[in-house]
């Protein structure tokens, strides 16, 4: 699976869009970008993942560049419980295979 | 989405005894299921892979018979971390994959903390 780079962390105000980078340069024709985030303490939860085509859902949108060497997740209106730490994962979609998690992004949600 | 139940949340146990951890797919079958562990600040660190009935297969450095993995049913999977010691505790956490609708993602359970003292 390709790497990726993720800002370690992020602020961001209350209400505002919340716009979290992603690069994965290395990215081959048969992988998915997909976003998990985890709360302190909790379980990863799913976000959103995509091949080419920008993606929305109720949680988020994921814009793809053409190239797809790179990405960003859109949180639109950020609330305090947005804040968690943010993983981007390249992958195949394949069931078989584990998720490799990075480091992620803390993103905090300030008041 | 799918839902993941680990159980108990959190334990605290006597260092030299066994704990076992249950991961249960509440609404679909999962024929796999993962076993990740992470430390405080750290990331996720994948621990095994459970097929359901077959035995697991273990990630590099990760000793089998101290983290007994049992994924008897599509529903069950189960760690047992025996003769638990102090460096043991961590976030335990598991994901199932299933067949249909939930074959892409993973979906993941709310984690176990594992405090040995």
């Amino acid at each position: 699976d390709a790497k990726t780079t993720q800002p370690t962390s992020m602020d961001c105000a209350e209400g505002r869009a919340a716009n979290l980078p992603c690069n994965h340069s290395t990215i081959s024709g048969n992988e998915y970008v997909y976003w998990y985030r985890q709360i302190h303490s909790q379980g990863p939860q799913y976000i959103i993942h995509g091949l080419k085509n920008n993606e929305t859902n109720e949680m988020a949108s994921l814009i793809i560049t053409e190239d797809r060497k790179s990405s960003t997740l859109i949180l639109p209106h950020a609330t305090l419980r947005d804040t968690a730490v943010y993983y981007c994962i390249v992958r195949v979609r394949n069931y078989g295979q584990n998720f490799v998690f990075g480091p992620g992004t803390r993103l905090s949600v300030l008041p | 989405g799918a839902v993941v139940s680990q159980h108990p949340s959190w334990v605290i146990c006597k260092s030299g005894t066994s704990v076992k951890i249950e991961c249960r797919s509440l609404d679909f079958q999962a024929t796999t299921m993962f076993w990740y562990r992470q430390f405080p600040k750290q990331s996720l660190m994948l621990m095994a892979t459970s097929n359901e009935g077959s035995k697991a297969t273990y990630e590099q450095g990760v000793e089998k018979d101290k983290f007994l993995i049992n994924h008897a049913s599509l529903t069950l999977s189960t760690l047992t971390v025996t003769s638990a010691h102090p460096e043991d505790s961590s976030f335990y956490i598991c994901s199932a994959r299933g067949i249909g609708r939930e074959n892409t993602e993973a979906f993941f359970g709310q984690g176990t903390r594992l405090t040995v003292v």
